[in-house]
């Protein structure tokens, strides 16, 4: 079975520095999906990015990067120049390739960002 | 629409009471999908749709739980004889497909005393 791990249950940062937050996951699939998605306080669920595990380079979108190291079946995601609007819950995600009906999440990361 | 639609926003019933949740999906998305989300967790996943079609409802933890989508659009999701278990956020989410992006509802608060 297929597992999310974070362990970071809380974690803050000062506005404008970089925060990583870690994941971990468990499968013996070699073709699969790993997502971060943000809760903020208003419980929208948001996807920030999308890593495909065929693809080698590194999901990037704006201001969030992801370091995928597949041997090590970790998936961090980094937050440059944080802003007071990323605080939120963060939740590491996995799908199949195969099997892609349903996500797998996390406990999720508590986010707070300090003025 | 817009986006995901989920009402109600919150619900507080009594043990016992049997409750209905109701997603209404973006309107050309084929997939629709449900999960539970327990206070200090992820979401865990229910079951999913494929416009009518329910070909996965491995994750609905008894059979107290059932979901409809009889026209393949507005879902509901029912638990009878709730359970103070049963007490979480609800969310649905909908998707062009399979293996696409997932949008999701704001979520039901359910409150199970």
């Amino acid at each position: 079975a297929q597992t999310v791990t974070q362990s970071q249950p809380e974690m803050s940062v000062q506005e404008a520095e970089t925060v990583t937050l870690s994941c971990t996951y468990d499968t013996s699939e070699s073709n699969y999906y790993l997502f971060w998605y943000k809760q903020p306080p208003s419980r929208q669920m948001i996807l920030v990015i999308r890593q495909e595990a065929y693809k080698q380079q590194n999901a990037t979108e704006n201001r969030f990067s992801v370091n995928f190291q597949k041997a090590a079946k970790s998936f961090s995601l980094k937050i440059s120049d944080s802003q007071l609007g990323d605080t939120a819950m963060y939740f590491c995600a996995f799908m199949t390739h195969y099997n892609t009906d349903k996500l797998i999440f996390g406990t999720g990361t508590r986010l707070q960002v300090f003025p | 629409g817009a986006g995901v639609s989920q009402s109600p926003r919150y619900k507080v019933t009594k043990r016992g009471q049997d409750v209905t949740l109701r997603c209404d999906p973006i309107s050309s998305h084929a997939t629709l999908y449900w999960y539970q989300q327990a206070l200090g967790q992820g979401p865990e996943f229910l079951t999913y749709f494929n416009y009518e079609a329910q070909p996965d409802k491995s994750g609905l933890p008894s059979d107290r739980f059932s979901a409809e989508r009889p026209e393949g659009s507005i879902s509901t999701l029912t638990i009878q004889r709730t359970e103070q278990r049963d007490s979480a956020m609800y969310r649905c989410a909908s998707s062009l497909g399979v293996n696409e992006k997932l949008f999701f509802g704001s979520g039901t608060q359910l409150s199970v005393l």
